[in-house]
């Protein structure tokens, strides 16, 4: 059973840029939840993806964007980054997740900085 | 902001010594999970709790989720050195799809 893998593990942008994370879901889970962790904080939720959907959403703004592809696997964009962006990004597969009811499989997440 | 408070936020205990976490919502959950995460790894499930009053065991670990599905804890009999890291609870609102985790207890074991 392959499971949760994110990429890249580490990345370091400057102000305004724009970045993409990378996520496979672990085989057999259809649905990927985004979560951004800063240090000594627990995980946030961004959003959800379920059947190549966003069906779910925390509280951040829309220049956090998503996809997710037929094949489960799913896409973090963030444009315009800010200094506070700096974080754990990390993406957690389930399966059939759409009421949060399902085990969360994390990722080793992407380590970004914005400098 | 998250809506799921945890206490406390750190714990310093000697090996074989007790521990506890307890995690409050200000509104009622369909269901709370909890998650441990070593130094440098990501969040590892351990358990869910979906009915009021439920307990449940892992071993050393013990769970409960309250009466009124607004709080839970987290106990951990003899620590040991293992069981060190940063344990989360994670519940779920019932007119909601995310899954809000408090901020954390670290525990620290020292031998």
């Amino acid at each position: 059973e392959t499971g949760v893998t994110q990429s890249p593990t580490h990345l370091i942008k400057t102000r305004g840029q724009q970045v993409t994370l990378r996520c496979s879901s672990q085989s057999g889970h259809n649905t990927v939840s985004w979560y951004q962790q800063a240090l000594g904080q627990g995980p946030q939720f961004i959003f959800q993806y379920y059947r190549e959907e966003e069906n779910g959403r925390g509280n951040f703004p829309p220049r956090f964007s998503g996809l997710q592809f037929p094949n489960y696997s799913s896409e973090l964009n963030v444009n315009a980054l800010e200094l506070d962006d700096s974080a754990l990004y990390l993406c957690a597969s389930s399966l059939d997740g759409v009421w949060g009811n399902q085990p969360q499989h994390f990722g080793d997440g992407t380590r970004l900085s914005i400098l | 902001g998250q809506q799921v408070m945890q206490i406390p936020q750190y714990q310093h205990v000697q090996e074989g010594e007790d521990f506890t976490t307890y995690c409050n919502s200000s509104t009622t959950l369909s269901n709370i999970q909890w998650y441990k995460q070593r130094p440098g790894g990501h969040p590892v499930f351990l358990i869910q709790l979906v009915k009021s009053g439920e307990v449940k065991k892992q071993k050393r670990l013990t769970f409960q989720f309250g009466e009124a599905k607004k709080n839970s804890s987290l106990h951990i009999t003899a620590t040991q050195t293992t069981d060190v890291g940063t344990y989360f609870c994670a519940g779920k609102i019932n007119s909601g799809y995310a899954l809000n985790f408090g901020k954390g207890t670290s525990l620290l074991v020292t031998p």
